[in-house]
C-alpha cells in the first residue's frame, strides 16, 4: 500500500508555456501533499505544503502566483507552473502524508522532469 | 549555514566492506530523523528511521546524537546494489521534512 503517482513523468516545453502535473495517492487518502523541486546534486528543497480544501502554504522564496497549488481531493493535488521559463527546469516530486502527526512517513512519487527550453 | 549538513562523497567502498558517514543538523528542534536513499533521476525511498536509542535493520544501523546534532548510518557487507545517494532527513515542523544534499555510495566489486 501507499503508491503516489505523478504524471506526466517528463515534459519539454517552450518558454513561456505552463505546465501541469499531477500527484495521486492510489491506495490511501492523503491529507496533506508536499511539493518539492530538487536540481542536480542538490537536495530537495520543499516549495509547498497542501491540505485538501484549503489553500497551499509555500515556503519562502517560492512564488505563489507562478507555482499554482490545487488539492481538490483527498488523492488528488495538482502543480501548475505557469509561463514556464528555462531557470524553472528541474525535477519537481510530490509526497502524501497519511496524517497528521509530525513525524509521519511521507510517501513519494516517481518525480516529474521538468525541461523548459 | 544548510540546515542538514552531509559529505556529499563519493564514498567508494569494496563489496563486502562497512561504510559509515555522518549527517548534522542544525535545528535543535527536530523531532524526527530519517535515512532515504535516492537512485540517479528516480524519487527518495524510505531506508529507516533514526531513533534516539540507535537502530538497526538487517545490515543497516543508525545512531542518533542529539547533543551533537547528528546522525550516523552505517552500513556492513556492502552490496552492489547499496550504491546510491543517502538522504539525511530531518523533521523540523509538522511534518516538513528537511532534506541533505545527499552522501553518494559507490560500492566497487
Amino acid at each position: 500500500g501507499a503508491v503516489v503517482s505523478q504524471h506526466p513523468s517528463r515534459v519539454i516545453c517552450k518558454s513561456g508555456t505552463s505546465v501541469k502535473i499531477e500527484c495521486r495517492s492510489l491506495d490511501f487518502q492523503a491529507t496533506t501533499m508536499f511539493w518539492y523541486r530538487q536540481f542536480p546534486k542538490q537536495s530537495l528543497m520543499l516549495m509547498a505544503t497542501s491540505n485538501e480544501g484549503s489553500k497551499a502554504t509555500y515556503e519562502q522564496g517560492v512564488e505563489k502566483d507562478k507555482f499554482l497549488i490545487n488539492h481538490a481531493s483527498l488523492t488528488l493535488s495538482t502543480l501548475t507552473v505557469t509561463s514556464a521559463h528555462p531557470e524553472d527546469s528541474s525535477f519537481y516530486i510530490c509526497s502524501a502524508s497519511r496524517g497528521e502527526v509530525l513525524g509521519n512517513e511521507q510517501f513519494f512519487g516517481p518525480g516529474t522532469r521538468l525541461t523548459v527550453l | 549555514r544548510k540546515e542538514v549538513e552531509q559529505d556529499p562523497g563519493p564514498f567508494n567502498v569494496p563489496e563486502g566492506a562497512t561504510v559509515a558517514f555522518n549527517c548534522t543538523y542544525s535545528n535543535s528542534a527536530s523531532q524526527s530523523f530519517f535515512w532515504y536513499r535516492q537512485d540517479c533521476r528516480k524519487e527518495p525511498k524510505l531506508l529507516m528511521s533514526v531513533y534516539s536509542s540507535g537502530n538497526e535493520d538487517g545490515r543497516f544501523t543508525a545512531q542518533l546524537n542529539r547533543a551533537s546534532q547528528y546522525i550516523s548510518l552505517l552500513i556492513r557487507d556492502s552490496k552492489l546494489s547499496d550504491s546510491a545517494t543517502y538522504l539525511c532527513v530531518v523533521n523540523y515542523s509538522w511534518g516538513k521534512l528537511q532534506f541533505g544534499a545527499g552522501t553518494q555510495v559507490v560500492v566497487t566489486p
